[in-house]
């Protein structure tokens, strides 16, 4: 089954950038998007179509996939940016989420 | 407002049946995927599969394919999720999800609902 991977933890000083990774085979080849779920919280579509923003999002986030890895970049790190985010695709109609990353603002 | 509005937390024991609700409302609701995701206490999104509420054709991720059975009515515009027995490791917070662009390969989930716990005691 097509696997998503992620690193477990991110680290990221105020109003520096945080960049998160997502691995998986030709992973370049489909659309990334990724989602913020924050404690207590649903979570919430942040980058779709691997560089798009929904209405409502900050413009310091952004997205890129190329290859076998998708990006999520947080410009400009915010107290408020700090939760798990995870990627996700589709592979032959199957829904694939990434492992997840927690985003620690320091 | 689009929204999708789950029913409230259950509380079972192991061997018995469940079915939780999503209520979709503010669009139109023939026109939209609804899938299911599952997230196990402290743990990641996990796929379980969606459904498509204008002829209820479902497709299952394998992990989760005869172990939960996916449904809709159009005519309440409300998709379900149901077990015929609980597990202990069925516990967990379910979340529905609406596809902005169903079945294409950009699709993604825009609107969520606010989750139903479902905690199964063994």
């Amino acid at each position: 089954s097509y696997e998503l991977t992620q690193p477990p933890s991110v680290s990221v000083s105020p109003g520096q950038t945080a960049s998160i990774t997502c691995s998986g085979e030709k992973l370049g080849d489909k659309y990334a998007c990724w989602y913020q779920q924050k404690p207590g919280q649903s979570p919430v579509v942040v980058i779709y179509e691997d560089t798009k923003r929904p209405s409502g999002i900050p413009e310091r986030f952004s997205g890129s996939n190329s290859g076998n890895t998708a990006t999520l970049t947080i410009s400009g790190t915010q107290a408020m940016d700090e939760a798990d985010y995870y990627c996700q695709a589709w592979d032959s109609g199957t829904g694939v989420f990434g492992s997840g990353t927690k985003v620690t603002v320091l | 407002e689009v929204q999708l509005v789950q029913s409230g937390a259950e509380v079972k024991k192991s061997g018995e049946s469940l079915r939780i609700s999503c209520k979709g409302s503010g669009y139109s609701f023939t026109g939209y995927w609804i899938s299911w995701v599952r997230q196990m206490p402290g743990k990641g999104l996990e796929w379980m599969g969606r459904i498509d509420p204008s002829d209820s054709h479902t497709k299952y991720s394998p992990s989760f394919q005869g172990h939960v059975t996916i449904s809709a009515d159009k005519s309440i515009t409300t998709a379900f999720l149901q077990w015929s027995s609980l597990k202990a490791s069925d516990t967990a917070m379910y979340y529905c999800a609406r596809h902005s662009y169903s079945g294409r390969p950009n699709d993604a989930f825009d609107i969520w609902g606010q989750g139903t716990m479902v905690p199964v005691s063994s």
